[in-house]
């Protein structure tokens, strides 16, 4: 099981690419890399999933070193309503045990 | 499009008070259901999953059940509430298992 380590929280300003990155030093040949997002009240919603390299979609980039021992988010040009948490999960593709959320990043954006 | 229901969003229970929480998902035949429980200023625990009609598998062991009647509906039970039972509780969908999942609004529960 792939533990993940992330910053408890992290501030930055409109306009900016913010990277939140993520350590899972323990990640197995078969996981992958998912990020979520959740404001307050919420339930959390699905940022980006990668398994190595880079992944990028409309919303953030994802970059994963060749070793696989970290991975980082990235949003490009924040705006204040990406004030939320964003965790990262490592878990195996059609495994559905051992999901761990964890506390993730509370992300602030200032004006 | 798929949508995920959950109700009530809020309730109010004492100690010892049995509890029955529902989802249903539309839009979507034989998806992965999911119970999470979120503790104020916490991340998700797992509770419960299920990959099809009457399978369940339980993640945490806890005076909470679940069960699944019918493809798209997902309950959750508990004959006696304890304090610790407080929460946000969500309900999610996958299409399949270790994918994206879909998350519904949420019932937020406090024991009293």
């Amino acid at each position: 099981l792939a533990k993940t380590t992330q910053p408890i929280s992290m501030d930055s300003y409109e306009g900016q690419e913010v990277n939140i990155t993520c350590s899972h030093n323990n990640i197995a040949t078969n996981d992958y890399i998912t990020w979520y997002q959740q404001f307050p009240s919420q339930g959390p919603r699905f940022i980006i999933q990668g398994y190595k390299t880079k992944v990028t979609n409309e919303v953030a980039s994802l970059f994963i070193p060749a070793d696989r021992k970290s991975s980082t988010l990235s949003l490009p040009r924040v705006s204040l309503s990406d004030t939320a948490v964003y965790y990262c999960l490592v878990g195996e593709m059609n495994r559905d045990d051992k999901i761990i959320f964890g506390k993730g990043t509370r992300l602030h954006i200032l004006p | 499009s798929q949508t995920i229901h959950q109700w009530p969003a809020t309730l109010v229970q004492p100690v010892g008070s049995p509890l029955s929480l529902e989802c249903t998902v539309e839009g979507t035949s034989n998806p992965n259901l999911y119970w999470y429980r979120q503790a104020a200023g916490r991340g998700l625990q797992l509770l419960f999953y299920s990959v099809g009609i009457g399978q369940i598998s339980s993640e945490v062991p806890q005076n909470l059940s679940a069960s699944r009647p019918q493809d798209r509906q997902f309950i959750l039970s508990s004959k006696k509430l304890l304090l610790s039972d407080s929460g946000f509780y969500l309900c999610a969908w996958s299409v399949f298992s270790g994918g994206e999942q879909y998350f519904g609004p949420g019932t937020r529960l406090t024991v009293t």
